[in-house]
Parts: structure tokens; C-alpha cells; sequence
């Protein structure tokens, strides 16, 4: 099985700085990376698929990029809605689509 | 409206069954490969199983392999998820997700997930 390590776990951070998450896959996954973005009491939102395409209706300060086994989410300029928890997860694997641990974005 | 909306969650005993639908509106659902993905309480995302759009393909997690069985029914377009000899380390929130149709099969729709609690 494929395994998502995702870094930091948590993090504080203030409206406007520049944010950063890693994903580690446990092999190569070429591309295949998606993105999500969740809020308490919601289920998870797709925000960026194939390491960098952005899902329709995100806006555009969600970037994400990398292939093989290194990724990164980018939000470039953090914004009060963004506080949340982001996954990772693999679609590689024909089945079994694995997540990272998670990285919950909390206010300075 | 792209939709999906679960249901059937429960408080069940362990070694208990329960039985969870998904019912989905607003496109084409025998298109669409589906998957049931769960969020114990406080944790991560653990995805659980996996269903192609004619049915005749499935997968499960290694956690749930032999105790659930997922289905559908594209006449009904509906999804289920059969759960056998529950255990408590099955509580959580069930949430069904449609794959993309295309490359790189991202889950783009969620339902809003219904809560399994395994507990005497």
C-alpha cells in the first residue's frame, strides 16, 4: 500500500502570510495528487487534483506542485475562510486511494 | 444539483450489522466509479472502499475487508454499504464520493456523511 506523510501536522499562522504544507508519498505517484480542504462539521472540499490543477470554483491564491513522491500546497496569501485542515491523497493506485495524516491550519 | 446525500447511520452494538445508502441526484451515476471514505471522531480521512460504475469491480480497506460489502444499484441510482460484525474502532462519520470521470479519478463530490456509533 501506498502511504501519504503529511508535514507539518499543525500550524499557526496569520491572515496574509505566505503558507506551505508537504505531502511524502512512500513511492512514486507521478501526478497523481489531490488536494482537500476541511472544515469542522463539513465534509471534505477537492481543491487541487493532478498536483496543480485547480479545482473550479477555488480561488486562485490555492496552488499546489510536485510529482514522484514530493508535493506542496501553497496558499499564497492566507485569508480568514482558509483556516481548516488539509489533506492529501494518492489516486495512483487503480483502487485503494490513501490520505495523509492531515494539517490543520489554525490562527496565530 | 450535483448531490449526494447519505444515510442509515446508527448506534449499534458490536458484533452488530447496519447498512448504509447513498443516494445520489443530478448526474449521470453508472458514469461515475464511487467510493466510501470515513472520519473516526477528532482523526483523519481513511478511505474504505471502492466501487466501478457498472458494480463489477469493488475494493475495501484492509480494515473493513470481509466485514463490509459496498453495492449499487444504477436503476435506483444508489450506492450501499453493508456492515458486518461491527467493532468499536468502526465509529465514525461515513461519507460516500464521487470519482472524476477522467484522470486523476479526484473525489469531487461528497455527501455530508452519516454517523456510525459501534457501542454496549
Amino acid at each position: 500500500d501506498i502511504q501519504m506523510t503529511q508535514s507539518p501536522s499543525s500550524l499557526s499562522a496569520s491572515v496574509g502570510d505566505r503558507v506551505t504544507i508537504t505531502c511524502r508519498a512512500s513511492q512514486s505517484i507521478s501526478r497523481y495528487l489531490n488536494w482537500f480542504q476541511q472544515k469542522p462539521g463539513k465534509a471534505p472540499k477537492l481543491l487541487i487534483y493532478a498536483a496543480s490543477g485547480l479545482q473550479s470554483g477555488v480561488p486562485s491564491r490555492f496552488s499546489g506542485s510536485g510529482s514522484g513522491t514530493d508535493f506542496t500546497l501553497t496558499i499564497s496569501s492566507l485569508q480568514p475562510d482558509d483556516f481548516a485542515t488539509y489533506y492529501c491523497q494518492q489516486s495512483y493506485s487503480p483502487t485503494g486511494r490513501t490520505f495523509g495524516g492531515g494539517t490543520k491550519v489554525e490562527i496565530k | 444539483e450535483v448531490q449526494l446525500v447519505e444515510s442509515g447511520g446508527n448506534l449499534v452494538q458490536p458484533g452488530g450489522s447496519l447498512r448504509l445508502s447513498c443516494a445520489a441526484s443530478g448526474f449521470t451515476f453508472s458514469s461515475y466509479e464511487m467510493n466510501w471514505v470515513r472520519q473516526a471522531p477528532g482523526k483523519g480521512l481513511e478511505w474504505i472502499s471502492y466501487i466501478s460504475g457498472s458494480g463489477t469491480v469493488v475494493d475495501y480497506a484492509d480494515s473493513v475487508k470481509g466485514r463490509f460489502t459496498i453495492s449499487r444499484d444504477n436503476a435506483k441510482n444508489s450506492l450501499s454499504l453493508q456492515m458486518n460484525s461491527l467493532r468499536a474502532e468502526d465509529t465514525a462519520l461515513y461519507y460516500c464520493a464521487r470519482e472524476m470521470a477522467e484522470w486523476p479519478n479526484a473525489f469531487d463530490i461528497w455527501g455530508q456523511g452519516t454517523m456510525v456509533t459501534v457501542s454496549s
